[in-house]
């Protein structure tokens, strides 16, 4: 199966910062996902087809990458980006695998 | 809008079984894929399964074949999840999610529901 991992596993922002996290896959897919999760929630998504930002998310962020190698970039972090992203992948077998997750705060 | 209101939290004795149910409005159920997330802490997300309602055709994870049984009922827009031979590895969040039109990606995530293997 194709792993997704996912670095950092934690990191922390100032308001303003730019943050970058990343998605590795263990072999290369066609397309990246990612979601939004803040405690006791479900899961929200943010950016479908690598690069593609979900309804209602802010143009501040944006997805980009290909091949193994995937990234979400926040150009100005603020208070309420403070969540963990997970970044998802379809493949033939098995068809979804999910990475780790990147646990953001804000400083 | 489209919603998926999933059942309401189950408190279950190891070695049974619980069927939970994810109700689909505002779209037509018979023509999304409706997909089966787990999450316990720690864990992450788990992807177990998926169907379409439209023709009863499912994928499973290899991890969760013979564990989880996925099934749907057009009727009533409704989708369910059976997790079979419950051990303390089956407590978790079980979430719900339908795709996208045309990916591979969850749109749409139920609330979910949280499963408690308990003696």
């Amino acid at each position: 199966q194709i792993v997704l991992t996912q670095s950092p596993a934690l990191m922390s922002a100032s308001p303003g910062e730019k943050v970058t996290m990343t998605c590795s896959a263990s072999s290369s897919v066609s397309y990246m996902y990612w979601y939004q999760q803040k405690p006791r929630s479900s899961p929200k998504p943010w950016i479908y087809l690598t690069s593609n930002l979900a309804s209602g998310v802010p143009a501040r962020f944006s997805g980009s990458g290909s091949g193994t190698s995937y990234s979400l970039t926040i150009s100005s972090m603020e208070a309420e980006d403070a969540a963990t992203y997970y970044c998802q992948q379809w493949s033939s077998n098995p068809p979804i695998t999910f990475g780790s997750g990147t646990k953001l705060e804000i400083k | 809008q489209v919603q998926l209101q999933q059942s309401g939290a189950e408190l279950v004795r190891p070695g049974t079984s619980v069927k939970m149910s994810c109700k689909a409005a505002g779209y037509t159920f018979t023509n999304y894929w409706i997909g089966w997330v787990k999450q316990r802490p720690g864990h992450g997300l788990e992807w177990i399964g998926d169907i379409y309602p439209g023709g009863g055709y499912t994928n499973y994870n290899e991890k969760f074949k013979g564990k989880a049984t996925l099934t749907a009922d057009t009727s009533s827009s409704t989708a369910y999840m059976q997790l079979s031979s419950l051990t303390s590895e089956d407590s978790a969040i079980y979430y719900c999610a339908r795709r996208y039109d045309g990916n591979y990606g969850f749109a749409y995530w139920g609330q979910g529901t949280l499963v408690t293997v308990s003696a």
